[in-house]
């Protein structure tokens, strides 16, 4: 079935690092991939999302490209912030309204 | 434009006892989705309702959980006869019919003590 391979974390960076959290996804078809974030003690926050190959998501300086070729998801960010210390999922969506996850990347940043 | 609403936001039950979680999706939506959060682990699928309907409950556990959306009021997700191994985190999502503006409510702390 479909699934979602995230790099374990956590991920320890200081504040300003270039950030890259690898996922990469098996899937039949041509699903949608996300990026989700939770901050603690909280819920789910889209952060972007690509629906077709070499699409490229983007938002609070966050960046994703759809890699059909290598099956990839990658999330990037060239600068972190301290403030960005949360809990990272990718997951796709194959068309069936759920959504499958990974295991989740737990980034922090410290000053 | 109040989001997905999911009450109560912590509930302690004592094993064996009964646990209701709640969901009111977004205004607009008619699509609900549960997600279970095991502890250092990520949300696993469990059931996807439509208004009176379950569409896909291929990630309900056989025995004791159940799941609703009824006409009129939220949708609730029922636990019966909980054990330690339930505890969790529980998240609600809502869509709209074509699936646009998915959206995930902050979720039930379920301890099971």
């Amino acid at each position: 079935g479909d699934s979602v391979t995230q790099m374990e974390g956590p991920v320890t960076l200081s504040e300003e690092a270039f950030l890259t959290i690898n996922c990469t996804y098996t899937a039949t078809g041509y699903p949608s991939l996300f990026w989700y974030v939770q901050y603690p003690g909280e819920g789910l926050q889209l952060l972007l999302k690509a629906t077709k190959a070499d699409d490229k998501g983007s938002n609070k300086g966050f960046e994703a490209t759809y890699r059909k070729e290598t099956t990839s998801f990658h999330l990037e960010k060239g600068s972190v912030q301290v403030s960005d210390s949360a809990v990272y999922f990718c997951a796709l969506s194959g068309g069936t309204d759920k959504l499958i996850f990974g295991t989740g990347t737990r980034l922090q940043v410290f000053p | 434009n109040a989001g997905v609403m999911q009450n109560p936001r912590h509930l302690v039950r004592r094993r064996g006892q009964e646990a209701r979680l709640r969901c009111s999706p977004m205004k607009g939506h008619s699509h609900v989705y549960w997600y279970r959060q095991l502890p250092e682990e990520g949300l696993k699928f469990m059931v996807y309702l439509q208004k009176e309907n379950i569409i896909d409950e291929s990630g309900m556990p056989k025995e004791r959980f159940s799941a609703e959306f009824p006409k009129e009021g939220p949708s609730i997700l029922r636990i019966q006869q909980v054990v330690r191994g339930d505890s969790a985190a529980y998240f609600c999502a809502s869509s709209t019919d074509s699936g646009y503006g998915y959206t995930f409510g902050s979720g039930t702390r379920l301890t099971v003590v």
